[in-house]
């Protein structure tokens, strides 16, 4: 595809289920990040994917979250046993991978805990 | 933290008039970027400009960086309506990974 792509665009949990949110970067794109925003707030940190290397789960706020990434394609984030606290958009960005340049956004995934 | 801070955190303005933004950070970067929210989704990037930069344009906007005050301005000149979103600045350095501020959130109104 021409842009990142995230699925879904929209997720409704009740509190405590599992939920399991895509992201398809840019094809070519070595670097993927997960960042979470919460609703008027700025972006927190996830975790960062960059080729092969281990990721940077520095940002993760508990170990109910998770990340994959499938090479350098796809990535998954895991939440388990969602709180009402994890509601918040979830965007991913990608970038070619070099030093410091700028990331291209996804439209981000809204998830609402119940 | 080298997060970015944006001031103010709100500014509405009439068409036509100038719109700016501040950022300031707390260490050493390696550049500066804007980036532009709509509806509280996905961001696009405005705007890189690098430590050994001073000033940038893009269009109608222009961006400032001085490394020794650790700030940076955003101005959007002649805004228009369609300006209205959130603004956000996202400083890069050693860490590889940009980390951003809470955002100005600008409404122009026609």
């Amino acid at each position: 595809g021409a842009g990142v792509s995230q699925s879904p665009s929209n997720k409704v949990t009740e509190k405590g289920k599992d939920v399991e949110l895509r992201c398809d970067p840019i094809s070519g794109h070595t670097a993927l990040y997960w960042y979470r925003q919460r609703l008027g707030q700025g972006l927190e940190f996830l975790i960062y994917f960059q080729g092969n290397s281990a990721p940077d789960k520095s940002g993760l706020p508990s170990d109910r979250f998770s990340a994959e990434r499938t090479g350098e394609s796809v990535s998954t984030l895991t939440i388990q046993r969602t709180q009402q606290e994890d509601s918040a958009v979830y965007l991913c960005a990608s970038s070619p991978g070099q030093l410091n340049e700028k990331l291209f956004f996804g439209s981000g995934t809204q998830l609402s805990v119940l | 933290s080298q997060q970015g801070e944006e001031d103010p955190q709100a500014l509405s303005i009439q068409e036509g008039e100038n719109a700016t933004m501040n950022c300031s950070y707390k260490t050493s970067i390696n550049n500066l970027q804007w980036y532009r929210q709509n509806s509280g989704r996905g961001l696009v990037h405005l705007i890189l400009i690098r430590s050994n930069e001073r000033e940038k344009h893009s269009g109608r906007l222009r961006v400032t960086l001085d490394t020794s005050k650790k700030s940076s301005s955003l101005l959007i000149t002649a805004s228009r309506a369609a300006d209205t979103a959130s603004y956000f600045c996202a400083t890069g350095g050693g860490s590889y990974i940009p980390t951003f501020g809470r955002g100005t959130s600008l409404i122009v109104h026609p």
